[in-house]
Protein backbone atom coordinates (compact mmCIF):
# COMPACT_ATOMS: atom_id res chain seq x y z
CA UNK A 1 0.00 0.00 0.00
CA UNK A 2 1.33 3.68 -0.93
CA UNK A 3 2.11 5.84 1.64
CA UNK A 4 3.18 9.34 2.41
CA UNK A 5 3.61 11.19 5.65
CA UNK A 6 4.47 14.21 6.24
CA UNK A 7 6.03 15.85 9.15
CA UNK A 8 7.56 19.29 10.33
CA UNK A 9 4.46 21.47 10.60
CA UNK A 10 3.64 23.75 13.29
CA UNK A 11 3.50 27.39 14.30
CA UNK A 12 6.29 29.57 13.28
CA UNK A 13 7.11 33.52 13.24
CA UNK A 14 7.14 35.33 10.02
CA UNK A 15 10.85 35.42 8.80
CA UNK A 16 12.03 32.02 10.09
CA UNK A 17 12.63 28.70 8.84
CA UNK A 18 11.40 25.18 8.53
CA UNK A 19 11.83 21.99 6.82
CA UNK A 20 9.34 19.87 5.97
CA UNK A 21 9.67 15.73 5.40
CA UNK A 22 7.47 13.53 3.46
CA UNK A 23 8.43 9.48 4.35
CA UNK A 24 7.57 7.50 1.25
CA UNK A 25 6.53 3.86 1.79
CA UNK A 26 4.36 0.86 -0.45
CA UNK A 27 6.00 1.72 -3.73
CA UNK A 28 10.03 2.12 -5.56
CA UNK A 29 10.49 6.10 -4.59
CA UNK A 30 13.51 6.29 -6.32
CA UNK A 31 11.32 5.58 -9.85
CA UNK A 32 9.20 8.74 -9.52
CA UNK A 33 8.67 12.20 -9.52
CA UNK A 34 7.44 13.83 -6.45
CA UNK A 35 5.76 17.29 -5.82
CA UNK A 36 4.48 19.28 -2.81
CA UNK A 37 1.30 20.83 -2.71
CA UNK A 38 -0.10 23.14 -0.43
CA UNK A 39 -4.16 24.30 0.05
CA UNK A 40 -4.71 27.31 2.20
CA UNK A 41 -7.21 27.98 4.65
CA UNK A 42 -9.72 29.31 2.45
CA UNK A 43 -8.91 25.78 0.74
CA UNK A 44 -7.53 27.23 -2.63
CA UNK A 45 -4.89 24.32 -4.00
CA UNK A 46 -1.21 25.81 -4.98
CA UNK A 47 1.41 23.48 -6.66
CA UNK A 48 4.73 24.63 -4.93
CA UNK A 49 7.12 22.36 -7.46
CA UNK A 50 8.24 19.01 -8.01
CA UNK A 51 11.69 17.24 -8.10
CA UNK A 52 12.83 14.32 -10.83
CA UNK A 53 12.75 10.82 -9.47
CA UNK A 54 16.94 10.94 -9.44
CA UNK A 55 17.08 14.70 -7.80
CA UNK A 56 18.96 16.41 -10.40
CA UNK A 57 16.09 18.71 -11.63
CA UNK A 58 13.34 20.78 -9.95
CA UNK A 59 10.84 22.99 -10.84
CA UNK A 60 8.93 26.09 -8.53
CA UNK A 61 6.01 27.92 -8.86
CA UNK A 62 7.75 31.12 -9.83
CA UNK A 63 6.13 33.16 -7.02
CA UNK A 64 7.89 30.43 -4.20
CA UNK A 65 11.02 29.36 -6.11
CA UNK A 66 13.18 32.23 -4.27
CA UNK A 67 11.98 30.88 -0.73
CA UNK A 68 11.34 27.14 -0.80
CA UNK A 69 13.39 24.40 -2.01
CA UNK A 70 12.69 20.75 -3.10
CA UNK A 71 15.16 17.75 -2.29
CA UNK A 72 14.92 14.42 -1.37
CA UNK A 73 17.04 11.41 -0.19
CA UNK A 74 16.22 8.27 -2.15
CA UNK A 75 17.90 6.08 -0.01
CA UNK A 76 15.86 7.25 3.00
CA UNK A 77 12.56 7.40 0.58
CA UNK A 78 12.19 11.03 1.59
CA UNK A 79 11.22 14.03 0.32
CA UNK A 80 11.96 17.36 2.11
CA UNK A 81 10.96 21.00 1.54
CA UNK A 82 12.61 23.78 2.88
CA UNK A 83 11.15 26.96 3.94
CA UNK A 84 12.61 30.52 3.84
CA UNK A 85 11.92 33.55 5.18
CA UNK A 86 8.38 32.74 5.97
CA UNK A 87 5.15 34.45 5.82
CA UNK A 88 1.70 34.66 7.03
CA UNK A 89 0.38 34.05 3.27
CA UNK A 90 2.25 30.46 3.60
CA UNK A 91 0.32 29.58 6.32
CA UNK A 92 -1.22 26.71 4.52
CA UNK A 93 -1.62 22.62 4.87
CA UNK A 94 1.37 21.23 2.87
CA UNK A 95 0.38 17.66 1.18
CA UNK A 96 3.51 15.91 -0.85
CA UNK A 97 1.93 14.12 -3.89
CA UNK A 98 3.25 11.04 -5.99
CA UNK A 99 4.08 11.92 -9.41
CA UNK A 100 0.36 12.60 -11.61
CA UNK A 101 -1.08 13.37 -8.19
CA UNK A 102 -1.80 9.80 -7.86
CA UNK A 103 -1.19 9.58 -4.15
CA UNK A 104 -1.22 12.49 -1.39
CA UNK A 105 -0.01 12.14 2.17
CA UNK A 106 -2.51 13.30 5.23
CA UNK A 107 -0.98 16.68 5.06
CA UNK A 108 0.63 18.60 7.77
CA UNK A 109 -0.38 22.33 8.83
CA UNK A 110 1.86 25.19 8.65
CA UNK A 111 0.56 28.35 10.48
CA UNK A 112 2.76 31.19 10.75
CA UNK A 113 1.93 33.76 13.31
CA UNK A 114 4.21 35.86 15.85
CA UNK B 1 0.31 30.52 -15.88
CA UNK B 2 -2.52 28.65 -16.52
CA UNK B 3 -6.03 29.35 -15.72
CA UNK B 4 -8.94 26.64 -14.68
CA UNK B 5 -12.32 27.98 -14.02
CA UNK B 6 -14.53 25.40 -12.89
CA UNK B 7 -18.16 25.80 -12.59
CA UNK B 8 -20.38 25.73 -10.79
CA UNK B 9 -18.85 26.58 -7.14
CA UNK B 10 -21.15 24.47 -5.84
CA UNK B 11 -23.62 22.09 -6.78
CA UNK B 12 -26.57 20.70 -4.96
CA UNK B 13 -27.85 17.52 -5.61
CA UNK B 14 -30.36 14.66 -4.24
CA UNK B 15 -29.40 10.90 -4.07
CA UNK B 16 -29.64 9.46 -7.52
CA UNK B 17 -29.47 12.57 -9.49
CA UNK B 18 -26.97 13.20 -12.10
CA UNK B 19 -24.30 16.60 -12.63
CA UNK B 20 -21.42 17.62 -14.10
CA UNK B 21 -18.66 20.17 -13.44
CA UNK B 22 -17.11 22.36 -16.01
CA UNK B 23 -13.41 23.12 -16.13
CA UNK B 24 -11.99 25.43 -18.15
CA UNK B 25 -8.86 26.54 -19.19
CA UNK B 26 -6.93 29.76 -20.23
CA UNK B 27 -4.68 27.59 -22.80
CA UNK B 28 -5.07 24.75 -24.69
CA UNK B 29 -3.73 21.59 -22.57
CA UNK B 30 -2.71 19.54 -25.46
CA UNK B 31 0.57 18.48 -25.13
CA UNK B 32 3.06 18.38 -27.70
CA UNK B 33 3.95 14.59 -26.91
CA UNK B 34 -0.49 14.48 -27.35
CA UNK B 35 -1.26 13.76 -24.23
CA UNK B 36 -3.66 15.93 -22.19
CA UNK B 37 -2.44 16.36 -18.81
CA UNK B 38 -5.98 17.39 -16.89
CA UNK B 39 -6.79 15.40 -13.69
CA UNK B 40 -9.83 15.24 -11.57
CA UNK B 41 -9.48 15.24 -8.08
CA UNK B 42 -11.67 14.56 -5.30
CA UNK B 43 -11.54 16.04 -1.62
CA UNK B 44 -14.13 14.80 1.00
CA UNK B 45 -14.62 16.38 4.44
CA UNK B 46 -11.61 16.23 6.63
CA UNK B 47 -9.48 13.98 4.04
CA UNK B 48 -6.67 14.55 1.72
CA UNK B 49 -7.34 14.93 -2.02
CA UNK B 50 -7.66 11.87 -3.99
CA UNK B 51 -7.65 11.19 -7.81
CA UNK B 52 -10.30 10.35 -9.37
CA UNK B 53 -9.72 10.49 -13.03
CA UNK B 54 -6.54 11.38 -15.11
CA UNK B 55 -5.45 12.34 -18.45
CA UNK B 56 -9.19 14.03 -19.24
CA UNK B 57 -11.01 10.18 -18.68
CA UNK B 58 -9.03 7.67 -17.69
CA UNK B 59 -10.40 6.30 -14.44
CA UNK B 60 -8.34 5.87 -11.74
CA UNK B 61 -8.20 1.88 -10.03
CA UNK B 62 -10.79 1.77 -7.99
CA UNK B 63 -12.77 4.54 -9.09
CA UNK B 64 -16.45 4.36 -9.56
CA UNK B 65 -17.53 3.80 -13.38
CA UNK B 66 -20.37 6.08 -12.64
CA UNK B 67 -17.21 9.16 -12.83
CA UNK B 68 -16.89 9.49 -16.05
CA UNK B 69 -14.34 12.96 -17.33
CA UNK B 70 -14.34 14.23 -21.47
CA UNK B 71 -13.01 17.06 -22.87
CA UNK B 72 -10.70 18.61 -24.82
CA UNK B 73 -8.26 21.23 -25.26
CA UNK B 74 -9.75 24.02 -23.35
CA UNK B 75 -13.09 22.38 -22.05
CA UNK B 76 -13.13 19.42 -20.12
CA UNK B 77 -16.16 18.17 -18.02
CA UNK B 78 -16.24 15.73 -15.18
CA UNK B 79 -19.81 13.69 -14.70
CA UNK B 80 -21.48 11.92 -11.86
CA UNK B 81 -24.02 9.57 -12.96
CA UNK B 82 -26.41 9.06 -9.99
CA UNK B 83 -24.27 10.38 -7.08
CA UNK B 84 -24.57 8.58 -3.71
CA UNK B 85 -23.56 9.89 -0.26
CA UNK B 86 -19.64 9.03 -0.49
CA UNK B 87 -19.41 11.93 -3.41
CA UNK B 88 -20.13 14.89 -0.94
CA UNK B 89 -17.11 17.09 -1.17
CA UNK B 90 -15.00 19.42 -2.92
CA UNK B 91 -13.80 18.37 -6.64
CA UNK B 92 -11.08 20.35 -8.52
CA UNK B 93 -9.54 19.69 -11.36
CA UNK B 94 -5.90 20.40 -12.40
CA UNK B 95 -3.43 20.23 -15.15
CA UNK B 96 -0.01 18.98 -16.02
CA UNK B 97 0.83 20.17 -19.27
CA UNK B 98 2.34 23.74 -18.56
CA UNK B 99 4.04 24.54 -15.75
CA UNK B 100 3.43 25.68 -12.87
CA UNK B 101 0.93 23.20 -12.57
CA UNK B 102 -2.41 24.70 -11.51
CA UNK B 103 -5.62 24.40 -9.84
CA UNK B 104 -9.24 25.29 -10.31
CA UNK B 105 -10.85 26.76 -7.81
CA UNK B 106 -12.65 24.05 -6.68
CA UNK B 107 -16.72 22.56 -6.97
CA UNK B 108 -18.18 21.63 -3.34
CA UNK B 109 -21.15 19.09 -3.80
CA UNK B 110 -23.43 18.88 -1.53
CA UNK B 111 -26.62 17.36 -0.74
CA UNK B 112 -30.39 19.04 -1.71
Amino acid sequence: EVQLVESGGGLVQPGASLKLSCVASGFTFSDYWMSWVRQTPGKTMEWIGDIKYDGSYTNYAPSLKNRFTISRDNAKSTLYLQMSNVRSEDTATYYCTREGFAYWGQGTLVTVSS
Amino acid sequence: DVVLTQTPPTLSATIGQSVSISCRSSQSLLHSNGNTYLHWLLQRPGQSPQLLIYLVSRLESGVPNRFSGSGSGTDFTLKISGVEAEDLGVYYCVQGTHAPRTFGGGTKLELK
